[in-house]
This record gives structure tokens, sequence and C-alpha cells, in this order.
């Protein structure tokens, strides 16, 4: 069966450290994978898009690298910061409409 | 996203009633999704509209139904509501024509209880 795996056991850093959250899938052939922040009580907010011939991107302190042999992507957090603090979804874009999302990641940011 | 409105925040229901939770936006979008989100579970697809003709079921469309009365209108209903249908629901939008990869733009959810 299609299945996306994220780290559900939350991630406690150190402020200034870098945060490395993983996804994991099987049996997709995505053509891009997102990634988005969930605050509690809000909903997602669209960070950062990877097409499966990208290896890496980034965004000021993000960087999403996706490996399609590995079947992973690695998001990354620099000098991470307590405003930092929030789950972190993965979503993989399979076809015309198929949105599969992980259950998410809950990063905590310790100063 | 204040551009995806949804309408109530929060609701607490009857077992059995019949509810209906209601999304507007102003994006100009015309693609609109309906998810829930339990613990542990992730967001899980309910209903999915192209454009106002084309209404297409979800993974977990059992027990709900859903109405496209405008581009920008998305309504979602419970028939007949029940135990777990208790979750966090939330109303999303892409453009098909976003060549950046069909970003999704989710409203602030509307928490719903069933007793």
């Amino acid at each position: 069966s299609q299945k996306i795996e994220q780290n559900s056991e939350a991630l406690n850093i150190q402020e200034g450290k870098t945060a490395t959250l993983t996804c994991n899938y099987t049996n997709y052939s995505p053509a891009y994978l997102q990634w988005y922040r969930q605050d509690p009580g809000r909903g997602p907010v669209f960070l950062l898009l990877i097409r499966e011939n990208e290896k890496e991107k980034r965004k000021e302190r993000l960087k999403v690298t996706f490996d399609t042999t590995l079947k992973q992507s690695l998001f990354h957090i620099t000098a991470s910061q307590p405003a930092d603090s929030a789950t972190y979804l993965c979503a993989l874009i399979s076809g015309t409409y198929k949105y599969i999302f992980g259950t998410g990641t809950r990063l905590k940011v310790l100063a | 996203d204040a551009d995806v409105t949804q309408t109530p925040r929060n609701r607490i229901t009857k077992t059995g009633k019949r509810i209906m939770l209601e999304c507007s936006q102003t994006k100009g979008h015309d693609r609109m999704y309906w998810y829930r989100q339990d613990p542990g579970l992730g967001l899980q697809l309910i209903y999915y509209s192209f454009d106002v003709k084309d209404i297409n079921k979800g993974e977990i469309s059992d027990g709900y139904s859903v109405s496209r009365q405008a581009q920008a209108k998305f309504s979602l209903s419970l028939e007949s509501a029940i135990p777990n249908q208790t979750a966090l629901y939330f109303c999303a939008t892409s453009d098909h024509r976003d060549r950046g990869g069909e970003t999704q733009y989710f409203g602030p959810g509307t928490r719903l209880l069933v007793l």
C-alpha cells in the first residue's frame, strides 16, 4: 500500500542548531514533494516545493533535498530559532490531484 | 490565511444532527478541497472539486456530502453526525495554473465535536 512516514516523535533541538526532519515514502512516484508548517489550531502553510528532477532547494534558512532512489526527502532548518517550533508536514503530489500528507513531525527549538 | 475563510470555527453538535461547514475563498482559485485531521493520522481528503461542475470523492467520503455553490464557495455537510466525525476540518484551495506545483492554501479550520 502507499505510505508516507514522518517521525512521529517530537524533535527537540537547541537554538542555533540545524534541525533535520525526514519524510520517507513507499509505492509512489511523486512529481512533486512539498513541505508545510502547521501551528497548533491553525491550517498548514506552504514552505517549499521540490520537483522529482531536483536534488535540493533552498529558501532562506530552509533547505529541502529529494532522493527518488531512496524515496526520501530531508527538510533542514539552519540556525534554528524558538519561533521555528511547529509541526512540519510533508506532502506528495502524485497524479492530477492526489495530495498525500504525512502525519507531521513536531519540532521544538529550545532557547 | 485570511484569503480562505471557514465558518464556523468551532461547533458542538449531537449525534444524528445535520450540520454544514462552509468555506469561502478570495484567491480566485478553481480547485477546492475538504480535509479532516485527526491526531496521529494526518490530513485525509474527504472531497475535492476542480470547478463548479466537477466534484469528486476523496479517501473518506462516506457520511459526508459537498456542494460547490460558486467558484469561491465550497461547503461540507454531515448528513447525520456521529461521534467518530469529531475532528479538525480544513478547507484548501489551489490553482491549476500554478506552475510552481499547485501549492495548497488552507483555511483556519473548523473544530467539530459530535456528542
